[in-house]
């Protein structure tokens, strides 16, 4: 069966490091992998966008990776602020139309002082 | 600012009883999702619509229905809400141009 994995434990690190989240991705061939920011009691927002022919996608401090041989995606945030304490979540939409994106469970992202 | 507007942010509901969750946008989006969330679960997609009247069921549809009368307006409806349906209930559009969802702020809905 389909199945999207983030790591479920939450990811504690220090200010001014470099967060990495892992998605990975099993029996998908997702056309475009997408990241949302999800805070506490609130609605997910919308981060970036990769598609299944780009290998990176850069936006600020964001930077996400689509291996679709590994089938997985690296989000990293560089320069980490406890602003950037959140849940991140991946969504997989494989037919490349927007239509119905398939969401993994989240990663919860702790920044420290 | 693009906005999705979820009409309450906490419901109480009693067990039977039909509930409504409005969800508008003002974006002239063409497709609108309902989902739920739950902890452990993550978002999971109950039912969705590609225009106006039309819809489409999504992995979990049991229990629910929906209804899109007017392009900016897409409301779900819990016929005879349940203990288990308890959940947060989130609302999302996106354009065919596509470029990611904008999600609502939710509904926490509890029913007793």
């Amino acid at each position: 069966s389909q199945k999207i994995e983030q790591n479920s434990e939450a990811l504690n690190i220090q200010e001014g490091k470099t967060a990495t989240l892992t998605c990975n991705y099993t029996n998908y061939s997702p056309a475009y992998l997408q990241w949302y920011r999800q805070d506490p009691g609130r609605g997910p927002v919308f981060l970036l966008l990769i598609r299944e022919n780009e290998k990176e996608k850069r936006k600020e401090r964001l930077k996400v990776t689509f291996d679709t041989t590994l089938k997985q995606s690296l989000f990293h945030i560089t320069a980490s602020q406890p602003a950037d304490s959140a849940t991140y979540l991946c969504a997989l939409d494989p037919a490349g139309t927007a239509s119905k994106l398939t969401f993994g469970t989240g990663t919860r992202l702790q920044v420290t002082l | 600012d693009v906005k999705v507007t979820q009409s309450s942010r906490y419901l109480v509901k009693r067990t039977g009883e039909k509930v409504f969750l409005e969800c508008v946008q003002d974006m002239d989006h063409e497709n609108m999702f309902w989902y739920r969330q739950d902890p452990g679960l993550g978002l999971r997609l109950i039912y969705f619509s590609y225009d106006v009247k039309m819809k489409e069921k999504g992995d979990i549809p049991e229990g629910y229905s929906v209804s899109r009368e007017k392009k900016e307006r897409f409301s779900l409806i819990l016929e005879s809400a349940s203990t288990n349906q308890t959940s947060m209930y989130l609302c999302a559009s996106i354009s065919t141009a596509g470029w990611g969802y904008t999600f609502g702020s939710g509904t926490r809905l509890t029913v007793v």
